[in-house]
């Protein structure tokens, strides 16, 4: 799986929006970008997912640059329980998908009051 | 979402003891789960692939017969650390992927936190 570059924190102030940026300038054609968060003492949980088209969902919206080599995951109203490290980690999709992931470091977001 | 549940999500021992771990797919069969370790301050690593009905497959560097996983069932995992020790003191966390309707995401239980003493 290619390897993916995020900023190692981040602050937002509440109500606004949450930009995360990714790098992952290796990313394969049939790689996907997936996007998880943990919050403090809990278990990953899925955001969102994309392969080249831009994708928006109940809690995200995932921008994936043309070339595919960055993507940027918006939380458009940032509240305080969105508060947790947020991991950006591209893999193969469809059949392989049931494969381990590959955690890098993430992006602690935290947000203020 | 699917709901992947582990149990228990606090556990304490003693070292030299061993502890069992379960993680069950609630309502999903998952032939795969995957077992992660977390230690404080940094991100999960993969310990081991959990097949139902085979043998696990683990990493490098982590102690088959020191973590034993059995995935009897489509349902269930379960991973025990034995003769545990102060260093195994972590959060351990399972997953898996529910295959229907052509899903790719993976759901993930709510972690373990084992502190031995």
């Amino acid at each position: 799986d290619a390897k993916t570059t995020q900023p190692p924190s981040m602050d937002c102030a509440e109500g606004r929006a949450a930009n995360l940026p990714c790098n992952h300038s290796t990313i394969s054609g049939n790689e996907y970008v997936y996007w998880y968060r943990q919050i403090h003492s809990q278990g990953p949980q899925y955001i969102i997912h994309g392969l080249k088209n831009n994708e928006t969902n109940e809690m995200a919206s995932l921008i994936i640059t043309e070339d595919r080599k960055s993507s940027t995951l918006i939380l458009p109203h940032a509240t305080l329980r969105d508060t947790a490290v947020y991991y950006c980690i591209v893999r193969v999709g469809g059949g392989n998908a049931g494969n381990m992931l590959t955690f890098g470091g993430g992006t602690r977001l935290m947000v203020k009051p | 979402g699917a709901v992947v549940s582990q149990h228990p999500s606090r556990v304490i021992c003693k070292s030299g003891t061993s502890v069992k771990i379960e993680c069950r797919s609630l309502d999903f069969q998952a032939t795969t789960m995957f077992w992660y370790r977390q230690f404080p301050k940094q991100s999960l690593m993969l310990m081991a692939t959990s097949n139902e009905g085979s043998k696990a497959t683990y990493e490098q560097g982590v102690e088959k017969d020191k973590f034993l996983i059995n995935h009897a069932s489509l349902t269930l995992s379960t991973l025990t650390v034995t003769s545990a020790h102060p260093e195994d003191s972590s959060f351990y966390i399972c997953s898996a992927r529910d295959p229907r309707g052509g899903n790719t995401e993976a759901f993930f239980g709510q972690g373990t936190r084992l502190t031995v003493v």
